[in-house]
């Protein structure tokens, strides 16, 4: 199996920065996805990385580096809508399934 | 983008029944459907995956007879859960994929309670 560890929670301020990191160690690493969730819902997709380095889209920002199992969601700005559960998943080689962190609840505070 | 929709988006059920939810992809064809449970508080976790015209790969410890998986289409894949319980109760997350896509589009989800 996969070991994907990312901390239970974060608080943090509106208009402030929080950084979600995930430590993962799978065989045949094949990419890894971001997904925000909110209670009661299904998640939706944040972002993607396969290749090492910084993907940023918007208030967003996922880092990868391969050679340490690390990645990161940055999210700036924060706005009380940001408050929401982060899954960190992993996704093998040779296989479209994703297997899922714990998730980080983050709650942003006024 | 693509959209995926489950129904019914929540069922109340007497134990010992069995419950159909259903997964379709809207506007896009599905090679790959996943069904995924998640507990209160708890992340997702992969049940089976599904491919179209093939039988469902479940993951361990999912007993494949009490929840029955279906793909009969492209755009439609069935989870049933027999005989259900108590500790049945879920929500149950399904996404679909098509073929070499990065991304799995996820389905809003079915809340589950069995009495």
């Amino acid at each position: 199996g996969q070991n994907i560890d990312q901390p239970t929670e974060m608080t943090a301020t509106e208009g402030a920065i929080v950084q979600i990191n995930c430590t993962y160690q799978t065989s045949g690493f094949n990419g890894l996805f971001w997904y925000q969730q909110h209670a009661g819902e299904a998640p939706t997709f944040l972002s993607y990385n396969v290749l090492d380095g910084l993907e940023e889209k918007g208030r967003f920002s996922s880092f990868l580096s391969r050679s340490k199992g690390y990645s990161y969601l940055l999210l700036k700005e924060l706005q009380m809508k940001d408050s929401a559960s982060y899954l960190c998943a992993v996704r093998l080689v040779n296989d479209y399934k994703l297997s899922f962190g714990a998730g980080t609840t983050v709650t942003v505070r006024a | 983008g693509a959209v995926v929709s489950q129904h019914p988006s929540r069922v109340i059920c007497k134990s010992g029944t069995s419950v159909k939810i259903e997964c379709r992809s809207l506007d896009f064809q599905a090679t790959t459907m996943f069904w995924y449970r998640q507990f209160p508080k708890q992340s997702l976790m992969l049940m089976a995956t599904s491919n179209e015209g093939s039988k469902a790969t479940y993951e361990q410890g999912v007993e494949k007879d009490k929840f029955l998986i279906n793909h009969a289409s492209l755009t439609l894949s069935t989870l049933t859960v027999t005989s259900a319980h108590p500790e049945d109760s879920s929500f149950y997350i399904c996404s679909a994929t098509s073929g070499g896509a990065n991304e799995q589009f996820f389905g809003p989800g079915t809340r589950l309670t069995v009495l």
